[in-house]
């Protein structure tokens, strides 16, 4: 079992919509977890990060947790061709970050 | 702030020659580095973690004579990839963690990534 799984993708919105992205993990003492966007050819950069039960906020995003499902989302609302990009789920233990294969997003105009 | 930069951006060798890839803070001090390689449409994989003043603790499956870690101040550390064969092409990114308290202390700030192409 990968320590980390996401949606396969590609997924393809059109723009204006909502996106959803899952994540599930394995290790139940996982303690923080972080969203990251990568464009093609570039590094990975941090949108989201959620430490607490429940749902986190950051202007059109939003994360979700559930540790007790070992579950975490991010909705992006009001899609742009600009969130066009791979989505990477990172969950960290210790000083460890395991990353999930990640989720190609296409926003189509 | 948290800016972490990588030198050089991408890199062209012949086979069984050392690359040499820097990773730098730029304004924060980083107590530990971490080297990822990412292979295309494959997820990130750490590689190693290092520590300020001490040796590198490498993840299973990694040769850690092939890839040499040094992590000689609080804002530098340096992957070296010897004896480079076509395998070994891939993106390497490093990222830093803050050696200071608060929120970001548990974040890793990424730098721009390497590419590496071993003909």
């Amino acid at each position: 079992q990968k320590e980390v799984e996401q949606n396969s993708g590609p997924l393809s919105v059109p723009e204006g919509a909502i996106a959803s992205l899952n994540c599930t993990y394995s290790d139940r003492g996982s303690q923080s977890f972080f969203w990251y966007r990568q464009y093609s050819g570039k590094s990975p950069e941090l949108i989201m990060s959620i430490y607490s039960n429940g749902d986190k906020e950051d202007g059109r995003f939003t994360a979700q947790l559930n540790k007790a499902s070992q579950y975490v989302s991010l909705l992006i609302r009001d899609s742009q061709p600009s969130d066009s990009a791979t989505y990477l789920c990172a969950v960290k233990r210790g000083y460890k970050l395991s990353f999930g294969a990640g989720t190609t997003v296409t926003v189509r105009a | 702030g948290a800016v972490v930069s990588q030198h050089p951006s991408w890199v062209i060798c012949k086979s069984g020659t050392s690359v040499k890839i820097e990773c730098r803070s730029l304004d924060f001090q980083a107590t530990t580095m971490f080297w990822y390689r990412q292979f295309p449409k494959q997820s990130l994989m750490l590689m190693a973690t290092s520590n300020e003043g001490s040796k590198a603790t490498y993840e299973q499956g990694v040769e850690k004579d092939k890839f040499l870690i040094n992590h000689a101040s609080l804002t530098l550390s340096t992957l070296t990839v010897t004896s480079a064969h076509p395998e070994d092409s891939s993106f390497y990114i490093c990222s830093a963690r803050a050696s200071s308290g608060g929120a970001s202390y548990n974040e890793q700030f990424f730098g721009p990534g390497t590419r590496l192409t071993v003909l």
